[in-house]
């Protein structure tokens, strides 16, 4: 089965850096990624997909890259803003299934 | 953007007895929608998939009697939580979507306590 691994560990950057989050997988490549962003006692929000036959793909300060040779996708946000301190939750469907398979998320704090 | 309602946000029932969760897609008509519990500072975990019309499938390790899922209509699935018990106190979020393995779009997620 499909194995996703985001950094548990918080990551803590200043107001205005580029906030970079790491998704890898280890098993198949997927057909989709997708980023979703989840705010404490609230449901995911979706911010991006990206499919298996495109490297890039951004929207307004966010952007994805997905790397099928190193089985990776990295999250990022430009010019983070306090605003953006969530838990940021990446997600593949692929392998013969529509079901998404949910990474654990990453805690994002942005410090004014 | 498409939005998906839950109802109720918060409920504590006592012990032994039902609790209903209503999921909606308010503007969009969902071919598919899950179930996931959520427990903290822990990611979701998938309970069932359910497609209008037809019987949810569950994974594996969640009773179907214990967890009932109607998918009305495709806007409307609900999930009843029978004879709750204090250890299925959890989050619990569904999602819908109308392209089979694109994005979902999630619930706000119900909150429920069992006494």
């Amino acid at each position: 089965s499909q194995k996703i691994e985001q950094n548990s560990e918080a990551l803590n950057i200043q107001e205005g850096k580029t906030a970079t989050l790491t998704c890898n997988y280890t098993n198949y490549s997927p057909a989709y990624l997708q980023w979703y962003r989840q705010d404490p006692g609230r449901g995911p929000v979706f911010l991006l997909l990206i499919r298996e036959n495109e490297k890039e793909k951004r929207k307004e300060r966010l952007k994805v890259t997905f790397d099928t040779t190193l089985k990776q996708s990295l999250f990022h946000i430009t010019a983070s803003q306090p605003a953006d301190s969530a838990t940021y939750l990446c997600a593949l469907t692929g392998g013969g299934s529509y079901i998404p398979t949910f990474g654990r998320g990453t805690s994002l704090i942005v410090h004014p | 953007g498409a939005v998906v309602s839950q109802h109720p946000s918060r409920v504590i029932c006592k012990s032994g007895t039902s609790v209903k969760i209503e999921c909606r897609s308010l503007d969009f008509q969902a071919t598919t929608m899950f179930w996931y519990r959520q427990f903290p500072k822990k990611s979701l975990m998938l309970m069932a998939t359910s497609n209008e019309g037809s019987k949810a499938t569950y994974e594996q390790g969640v009773e179907k009697d214990k967890f009932l899922i109607n998918h009305a209509s495709l806007t409307l699935s609900t999930l009843t939580v029978t004879s709750a018990h204090p250890e299925d106190s959890s989050f619990y979020i569904c999602s819908a979507t109308w392209r089979e393995g694109y994005e979902q779009y999630f619930g706000p997620g119900t909150r429920l306590t069992v006494t």
